[in-house]
């Protein structure tokens, strides 16, 4: 049972490219959601989404693009990647939005 | 504006001693609180969590604390165990539909 997976577990791109960081969710949860780890700010919501074709913005999602055209994907896009999303992103997914969420084991992604 | 405070950026116990990882929320919409524990390169796990209609809940080892009035809640970790050593995230939920706030975290090392 895989769970929640997430791909690639690292990367490094250089400023300006596209990147998609990719999720995949094997329990049928109608919510997924992004976050980022960074020092001294914890975890961020980037973006969620309620079921497919339902997205939201959340805390920090500037250069950032989600799509959900499938229950059990939620991949994330870096549509120009700069130096400053250079962080550990989780994917998580849950049965509700205010309730426990589980999370992938996260993406490294370094932007050179 | 920090909605959830974790105002200790670590903690240092030594085994078999009490560990006790305290959060602030300023949001009095909020009525369900979590704690995830999170070992470096892997994702955070969910610990426990607590509704606003109960002031304890405990699990094993784990207890956790709410109070309303003070808008404060606390994690005891009872005895300390050196594999506790990881961050723990303090997250809140209120509104229906939005998702999990976190804090910045908490780095725990106990000690043997």
């Amino acid at each position: 049972d895989a769970g929640i997976t997430q791909s690639p577990r690292y990367k490094i791109t250089e400023t300006g490219r596209q990147v998609t960081l990719m999720c995949h969710q094997t329990w049928s949860h109608s919510y997924m959601f992004w976050y980022r780890q960074d020092l001294g700010h914890g975890l961020r919501l980037i973006y969620y989404s309620a079921a497919a074709d339902i997205t939201d913005k959340g805390e920090v999602p500037d250069g950032y693009v989600v799509s959900r055209s499938k229950t059990e994907n939620f991949p994330l896009t870096l549509e120009s990647a700069t130096r400053s999303q250079t962080s550990v992103y989780f994917c998580a997914s849950g049965v509700s939005s205010g309730n426990t969420i589980y999370f992938g084991e996260g993406s490294w992604l370094t932007v050179v | 504006d920090q909605q959830v405070k974790q105002n200790s950026p670590s903690l240092s116990v030594q085994e078999g001693r009490i560990s006790i990882l305290n959060c602030d929320y300023t949001n009095s919409m909020f009525d369900y609180f979590l704690w995830y524990k999170k070992y470096p390169a892997e994702g955070p796990t969910f610990l426990i969590s607590i509704s606003s209609i109960k002031d304890k809940n405990e699990d094993g080892r784990f207890t956790v604390f709410l109070n309303k009035s003070a808008k404060h809640l606390s994690l005891h970790i009872v005895p300390s165990q050196p594999g506790d050593s990881a961050v723990y995230f303090c997250a809140a939920s209120g509104q229906a539909g939005t998702a999990l706030i976190f804090g910045k975290g908490t780095t725990l090392s106990v000690s043997s």
